[in-house]
């Protein structure tokens, strides 16, 4: 199946920086969404898009269906503590089936 | 909230068991899914189910197979257990083509 590349793989900031992460894939999608896991739960949906260029923001996590339809990227402004998790980014071109990516493996430094 | 759930969140179980993974979602969602997630290979769809008694194979069917009688239970099999399928099991479900949502995993432990 296919896997989407997800980057970085894990990163290490302090309390109160911004993040960026992106998601790349070999197809086109139609939908992207970004999921936050904790350790020992099941992933918990932040955004989801639905057309080319769009922005979306969920209180301070902000993410956007790439123009190419072939990347989304999440970005956190102002990073907190419980910000701490693995996000995973997820396509999908026929709404049945979703992709995933490998997660980005976020620690916040207090 | 929509709200998926998961039969047991810790499961041990010895080589050769017949192992059930039961889900249930109370949104009314058509598609529901059961992934495997290992570290550094990410969520890999085992089967999916559009509709009751539907089916449909994923990624990584082998060594599995799936039920639902009902639209909102879907069940998970694995025949003959195996330490390969030691694994964290998620359960998912969709209206249509939009977004999954999550029950909070199953991990499994095969010995």
């Amino acid at each position: 199946g296919q896997q989407l590349n997800q980057s970085p793989q894990s990163m290490f900031i302090q309390e109160g920086e911004d993040v960026s992460m992106n998601c790349t894939s070999s197809s086109i999608f139609n939908t992207w969404l970004w999921y936050k896991q904790e350790p020992g739960e099941g992933p918990v949906l932040l955004i989801a898009l639905y057309k080319a260029g769009e922005l979306t923001s969920n209180g301070r996590l902000t993410a956007q269906f790439g123009i190419t339809r072939k990347d989304s990227f999440l970005n956190i402004s102002a990073s907190i503590p419980s910000d701490v998790g693995i996000y995973f980014c997820a396509g999908s071109n026929t709404g049945n089936q979703f992709y995933f990516g490998t997660g980005t493996s976020l620690t916040v430094i207090p | 909230d929509v709200k998926v759930t998961q039969s047991s969140r810790y499961l041990v179980k010895r080589t050769g068991e017949k192992v059930f993974l039961e889900c249930v979602q109370d949104m009314d969602h058509e598609n529901m899914f059961w992934y495997r997630q290992d570290p550094g290979l990410g969520l890999r769809l085992i089967y999916f189910s559009y509709d009751v008694k539907m089916k449909e194979k994923g990624d990584i069917p082998e060594g599995y197979s799936v039920s639902r009688e009902k639209k909102e239970r879907f069940s998970l099999i694995l025949e003959s257990a195996s330490t390969n399928q030691t694994s964290m099991y998620l359960c998912a479900s969709s209206f249509r083509l939009y977004e999954q949502y999550f029950g909070p995993g199953t991990r499994l432990t095969v010995t």
